[in-house]
């Protein structure tokens, strides 16, 4: 079966860094997203892996390793505003979004 | 429109009675897909739509579920004799061209569902 494995939660200190981790195991693999979930609001795109490296973007990187069926996403300096929860999701062989059930983030000051 | 919307925002119903939830994909985006969130749960796929035909109906919990759409526009989603295991976030997503590449999806607010 398809299967997307990350932590179910985790606690992180303001101005601090911290990385989330995702493991997969799909039919296929054709792109790996992380998105970011405020409670009680709709998803929103964070970032996008279909190659092996780090892809940055401001505060957030994300990195794919995809012979060793992982991931992680990375904030830097990270901010109250950051407690949310975090998606990872693989688009498989035929193309369609398999997601982890998330990573609840909370921020201390 | 600017966005996804989706309506209604919030749902309650009675046990077996019907519903039915909307959403307006980003107009001209031919991708939509329709997601149940349950409480603290990540996303369970529910039905994607290419156009107005739906290649891959596979996360359709029971035949209680159906979904439709008019052309490259409004999907329906409809729940039958709604039971207190479908109360959740019902979430629509529209993508571009549903066909890979750095193609995002773009979520609407949702739609909370209560059956009591």
């Amino acid at each position: 079966g398809q299967n997307i494995d990350q932590p179910t939660e985790m606690t992180a200190t303001e101005g601090a860094i911290v990385q989330i981790n995702c493991t997969y195991q799909t039919s296929g693999f054709n792109g790996l997203f992380w998105y970011q979930q405020h409670a009680g609001e709709a998803p929103t795109f964070l970032s996008y892996n279909v190659l092996d490296g780090l892809e940055e973007k401001g505060r957030f990187s994300s990195f794919l390793s995809r012979s060793k069926g992982y991931s992680y996403l990375l904030l830097k300096e990270l901010q109250m505003k950051d407690s949310a929860s975090y998606l990872c999701a693989v688009r498989d062989s035929n193309y369609q979004l398999i997601w982890g059930a998330g990573t609840k983030l909370i921020i201390k000051p | 429109g600017a966005g996804v919307s989706q309506s209604p925002s919030n749902k309650v119903t009675e046990k077996g009675k019907d519903v039915e939830l909307r959403c307006d994909p980003i107009s001209g985006h031919t991708a939509l897909y329709w997601y149940r969130q349950r409480l603290g749960q990540g996303l369970e796929f529910l039905i994607y739509f290419q156009g107005n035909s739906a290649p891959d109906k596979s996360g359709l919990p029971s035949d209680r579920f159906s979904a439709e759409r008019t052309g490259e526009s409004v999907s329906t989603l409809t729940i039958q004799r709604t039971q207190q295991e479908d109360s959740a976030v019902y979430l629509c997503a529209s993508s571009p061209w549903g066909s890979g590449g750095l193609e995002t999806q773009y979520f609407g607010p949702g739609t909370r569902l209560l059956v009591l």
